[in-house]
């Protein structure tokens, strides 16, 4: 799977739309992008995927550079429970695994 | 319809002891995951199961690890002689059969393991 690279961290004010960016620069042509995010201590829980196209669905939206090689998730209006770590994972639809990075701890402020 | 089901959500052993950690996949899902998320750190791979049969067990550390999936019940992963370094919260995570782009994964509230 194509390597990930993502900032630490980012805050960003709640009801603002908060963007956070992945460069996955060596993706091949048959790898997917996913979105996942853990809540302190929870599961982690999938956001979202996509392949070329811009997804949205209701928690989010993502937005793939005609190069593929880097997305932003876009969270429309971020609340306070939306505060977690979000990995941007690559994997190809064979995979039989998901490789976790260190992702991006959000936090929402009031 | 259920969430996917880990058990017990909080173990406490003693270096030594078994530890046996259960996992219900949703339902309708016949492929189960184990993920490994050691303190302060990201999750990582350990095993992938179908009904009776390890797919890839390559995250799984050679000695003392093992997991299941039988016909009837839950996923098991059990560690034998427990140590210190096995402290961690372990995820359970099933997916229904895999298409050509199902990289989506439904986790448990996982299971933390203390070892004294």
């Amino acid at each position: 799977d194509a390597k990930t690279t993502q900032p630490p961290s980012m805050d960003c004010a709640e009801g603002r739309a908060a963007n956070l960016p992945c460069n996955h620069s060596t993706i091949s042509g048959n790898e997917y992008v996913y979105w996942y995010r853990q809540i302190h201590s929870q599961g982690p829980q999938y956001i979202i995927h996509g392949l070329k196209n811009n997804e949205t669905n209701e928690m989010a939206s993502l937005i793939i550079t005609e190069d593929r090689k880097s997305s932003t998730l876009i969270l429309p209006h971020a609340t306070l429970r939306d505060t977690a770590v979000y990995y941007c994972i690559v994997t190809s639809g064979s995979a039989r695994q998901l490789t976790f990075g260190s992702g991006t701890q959000l936090t929402v402020l009031p | 319809n259920a969430g996917v089901m880990q058990n017990p959500r909080h173990l406490v052993r003693r270096r030594g002891q078994e530890a046996r950690l259960r996992c219900s996949p949703m339902k309708g899902h016949s492929h189960v995951y184990w993920y490994r998320q050691l303190p302060e750190e990201g999750l990582k791979f350990m095993v992938y199961l179908q009904k009776e049969n390890i797919i890839d067990e390559s995250g799984m550390p050679k000695e003392r690890f093992s997991a299941e999936f039988p016909k009837e019940g839950p996923s098991i992963l059990r560690i034998q002689q427990v140590v210190r370094g096995d402290s961690a919260a372990y995820f359970c995570a099933s997916s229904p059969p895999r298409g050509p782009n199902t990289g989506e994964l439904f986790f448990g509230e996982g299971s933390r393991l203390t070892v004294l």
